[in-house]
């Protein structure tokens, strides 16, 4: 299993551009979730999916757009980029959360510089 | 609007020595996370709490919940430098998936 992968690793943009970034998993779980993190502040939840075709907000959903037509993959969409948004974009999975089989698991990250 | 303090914030120990990592958070729950995360990588998930005297055990670390205080606790004992990185609490919103976390505790354990 290659569990959660996210792509890309890096990017720049400048401000106004829009760009997706990319989640998948192969574990066929169920919840899905993009957090974003900044210094001193934690994380934060940007949206989240409990299956395909349902998804909802999280804390800070302004400036994003998801979807979720598969199991596997959840992308995040920023419409039009804003130096606001540079961060570190997490996307995170699991069984459904409260199942007793639940664990999170992370992906790698993607740093994210709006210029 | 569910709020979630960690304490303290950074935390220097000597190894050998015991520690505790406070969660506190504003509204009900039962359902509270700790996760692990070394400098420049991904969150690791330690454990996963569903009930209120819930208590979980992985090597040195323990976690526990009190829904009634609205706390959980995550206690080192006899640190070693492996234990070195920042952990985070997170809570549930009641019957939702959201969860909120914690700002973090940075713990380095030295010498």
């Amino acid at each position: 299993n290659a569990g959660v992968t996210q792509t890309p690793k890096f990017q720049v943009l400048k401000t106004g551009q829009s760009m997706t970034l990319q989640c998948a998993q192969d574990m066929n779980h169920e919840y899905m979730s993009w957090y974003r993190q900044d210094p001193g502040m934690g994380l934060r939840l940007i949206h989240y999916s409990v299956g395909a075709g349902i998804t909802d907000q999280g804390e800070v959903p302004n400036g994003y757009n998801v979807s979720r037509s598969t199991t596997e993959d959840f992308p995040l969409r920023l419409l039009s980029a804003a130096p606001s948004q540079t961060s570190v974009y997490f996307c995170a999975s699991s069984y459904v959360l409260g199942s007793a089989q639940e664990t999170q698991y992370f992906g790698p990250g993607t740093r994210l510089l709006v210029l | 609007e569910l709020k979630v303090e960690q304490n303290p914030l950074f935390l220097s120990m000597q190894e050998g020595k015991n520690y505790t990592i406070y969660c506190n958070y504003s509204t009900t729950s039962d359902r509270l996370y700790w996760y692990r995360q070394d400098p420049g990588k991904s969150l690791e998930s330690l454990f996963v709490l569903l009930s209120n005297g819930a208590v979980k055990q992985e090597g040195r670390l323990m976690a526990s919940l009190d829904t009634k205080a609205r706390l959980s606790t995550l206690h080192i004992t006899a640190a070693v430098h492996d234990l070195s990185a920042t952990y985070f609490c997170a809570v549930a919103y009641p019957n939702t998936d959201k969860l909120i976390f914690g700002t973090g505790t940075r713990l380095q354990v030295f010498p």
